[in-house]
């Protein structure tokens, strides 16, 4: 299976540490997306990348949060100095890009801050 | 900003019975996606709609996207216990492929 590949599945972190969560766009894709979703709630937009490049980071928290999808390897969302509030589901997505906006979303990295 | 209204917000059926659920909007999309949730799991592709008027089946499920491009409905028919789960609508707009989602719809099945 060639999905969307994310890890960790479970991150706990306590406050004030670092965290990273990778994903692995499906093969073939080249736009990569992260949502984060908080209980009983819709996924909300965070960024959108393509390689090397961030294209719409509008969803972004203005501080503590960075995204980068580099040339090779998987794309990251870094969260420093983590707080209690960040605590959610993030999801990441991606597509071919084009004028499809079929997004394929992966399992999701669930976030705890302690 | 963009205002999404999704509802029923959740729903508890008897199996075999029709389901349906909508999605209305104050903007105008290019596209509607309509994705699934079971617990714990990311959000699951059913259907993609383009153009404003379009209905699309798949299997069970239909989903149309109005003439007005602020709205979708999604049908599911003769529901099954695996329907089970949290069905979002998703719009797109402008071209960088960013979804927009509703707050959800909890459908639960009696068998």
């Amino acid at each position: 299976n060639a999905g969307v590949m994310q890890n960790p599945r479970h991150l706990v972190r306590r406050r004030g540490q670092e965290a990273r969560l990778r994903c692995s766009p499906m093969k073939g894709h080249s736009h990569v997306y992260w949502y984060r979703q908080l209980p009983e709630e819709g996924l909300k937009f965070m960024v959108y990348l393509q390689k090397e490049n961030i294209i719409d980071e509008s969803g972004m928290p203005k501080e503590r949060f960075s995204a980068e999808f580099p040339k090779e390897g998987p794309s990251i969302l870094r969260i420093q100095q983590v707080v209690r509030g960040d605590s959610a589901a993030y999801f990441c997505a991606s597509s071919p890009g084009g004028l499809r906006y079929e997004a394929f979303f992966g399992q999701g990295t669930r976030l705890t801050v302690v | 900003g963009q205002q999404l209204n999704q509802s029923p917000q959740s729903m508890f059926i008897q199996e075999g019975e029709d389901v349906s659920m909508n999605c209305t909007s104050s903007s105008i999309f290019n596209t509607w996606l309509w994705y699934k949730q079971d617990p714990g799991e990311g959000p699951v592709l059913l259907i993609a709609l383009y153009k404003a008027g379009e209905l699309t089946s798949n299997g069970r499920l239909t989903a149309q996207f109005g003439i007005t491009r602020k709205d979708s409905f999604l049908n599911i028919s003769a529901s099954i216990p695996s329907d089970v789960g949290i069905y979002f609508c998703a719009p797109g707009s402008g071209n960088t492929g960013k979804l927009i989602f509703g707050q959800g719809t909890t459908l639960q099945v009696k068998p």
